[in-house]
């Protein structure tokens, strides 16, 4: 079954204790995001990665690392997590050209 | 920055009632997708329109891409329950995607 999966589902951790968030996909796609979702905000792009060793920032990038080691895995790392880094985080990835993005299930993270 | 602005942020209806949402982008773009997301889910890919003035049809769904590229909607006609939901545009610019802020429908039986 084609699918993006994410881990963990729920983090609750505190401020400054370094985390990751991973994300695998089984389609072989290319192109892999990360976003962010808050209320009244909609989603907001993180990073994104059209391939393999090839990541660029999205609209709101500060405070998060990504790497693109393998094609199918996209980590999202926050080096030292403040409160406003608590968020829904969704992971996606799509195939080239124009096409859909197919979305994991979502990460909550809540930084005290 | 770019973006793309998107109302109303909330719509109640009546079960058969019509639900429209606009978006807006300050900039041309590329092409825009739309998404649902239901409750506690994730957004799920409903169609993507690429040509200027497009016009595309998904059973009781309408989608428009305005001729300008900058503006797009979603109609639905006779909503029904299962529509409730959170719906998103996207605007693709340059591998980059800007997501409206979402309309969120609720349906009353």
């Amino acid at each position: 079954e084609a699918q993006v999966t994410q881990n963990p589902r729920y983090l609750i951790t505190v401020t400054g204790k370094k985390l990751t968030v991973t994300c695998s996909q089984n389609m072989n796609h290319e192109y892999m995001s990360w976003y962010r979702q808050d209320p009244g905000l909609g989603l907001r792009q993180i990073y994104y990665s059209m391939n393999v060793e090839v990541t660029d920032k999205g609209d709101v990038p500060e405070g998060y690392k990504v790497s693109r080691k393998e094609k199918r895995n996209f980590p999202l790392i926050l080096e030292s997590p403040s409160p406003n880094q608590t968020s829904l985080y969704f992971c996606a990835s799509r195939g080239t050209g124009i096409q859909p993005q197919h979305f994991g299930d979502g990460t909550r993270l809540s930084i005290l | 920055g770019q973006q793309v602005m998107q109302i109303p942020q909330y719509q109640h209806v009546q079960e058969g009632e019509d639900f429209t949402t606009y978006c807006n982008s300050s900039t041309t773009l590329s092409n825009i997708q739309w998404y649902k997301q239901r409750p506690g889910g994730h957004p799920v890919f409903l169609i993507q329109l690429v040509k200027s003035g497009e016009v595309k049809k998904q059973k009781r769904l309408t989608f428009q891409f305005g001729e300008a590229k900058k503006n797009s909607s979603l109609h639905i006609t006779a909503t029904q329950t299962t529509d409730v939901g959170t719906y998103f545009c996207a605007g693709h610019n340059f591998n980059k995607f800007y997501f409206g802020s979402g309309t969120k429908l609720n349906v009353k039986p």
